[in-house]
């Protein structure tokens, strides 16, 4: 079965600051792997998703990820923080169930960002 | 825009009581998922289904059991709620042809006391 590790439980930067945010998985074929953000009070919104191809990813709010097959991970990064990133990030990855057309996650336990104005 | 709603955005019940959470979402998807979301322990799935009528056990089954009678509408039901059960509980739904991505609602917070 597959498995995602966050590291980091809590991290805190300053604004303007860059982040880097962890995420390894451990998963027997090519993984589908997402970064998901959630808002105070909010559901998930999803930042980013690698299928295949290019390893570098973009996303929305001006995050990236980059996948690395060798070290097994999946790391976001953003240049320069804003205090509205302030959330708590979560990493997945998909899982094809196979027979059904249904496609589970499993997602990591979060990262919660402080950003320090 | 997908929309996903989600009836309640907090709920307070009591034990034993039977509970119904509501999820319904507008872009005809095909399947439909329940979590909950517990500190320290990220999203857990519980349900999903993938068509009318249809439902798979998640990770966390035990306790809940799920309807799904119509494409948009897909209910979490707690037979007889616990203290344990105290939670925030998050749908999802997503299609096939955008492999993976899962569009949540806001969530509903549940206490059970």
């Amino acid at each position: 079965a597959q498995s995602v590790t966050q590291p980091d439980i809590h991290i805190t930067v300053s604004e303007g600051a860059s982040l880097e945010l962890r995420c390894n998985y451990s998963y027997g074929a090519t993984p589908y792997l997402f970064w998901y953000v959630q808002s105070p009070g909010q559901g998930l919104q999803l930042l980013l998703k690698y299928f295949s191809g290019d390893t570098l990813v973009q996303g929305i709010k001006g995050f990236e990820a980059e996948f690395k097959r060798s070290q097994s991970s999946f790391n976001l990064r953003k240049p320069s923080v804003h205090w509205s990133d302030a959330a708590e990030y979560f990493c997945a990855v998909g899982d094809a169930y196979s027979g059904a057309g249904s496609y589970q996650l499993t997602f990591g336990k979060g990262t919660k960002l402080s950003v320090i104005p | 825009d997908v929309k996903v709603t989600q009836s309640s955005r907090y709920l307070v019940k009591r034990t034993g009581e039977k509970v119904f959470l509501e999820c319904v979402q507008d872009m005809d998807h095909e399947n439909m998922f329940w979590y909950r979301q517990d500190p320290g322990l990220g999203l857990r799935l519980i349900y999903f289904s993938y068509d009318v009528k249809m439902k798979e056990k998640g990770d966390i089954p035990e306790g809940y059991s799920v309807s799904r009678e119509k494409k948009e509408r897909f209910s979490l039901i707690l037979e007889s709620a616990s203290t344990n059960q105290t939670s925030m509980y998050l749908c999802a739904s997503s299609n096939p042809g955008t492999v993976y991505e899962q569009y949540f609602g806001p969530g509903t917070r549940l206490t059970v006391t």
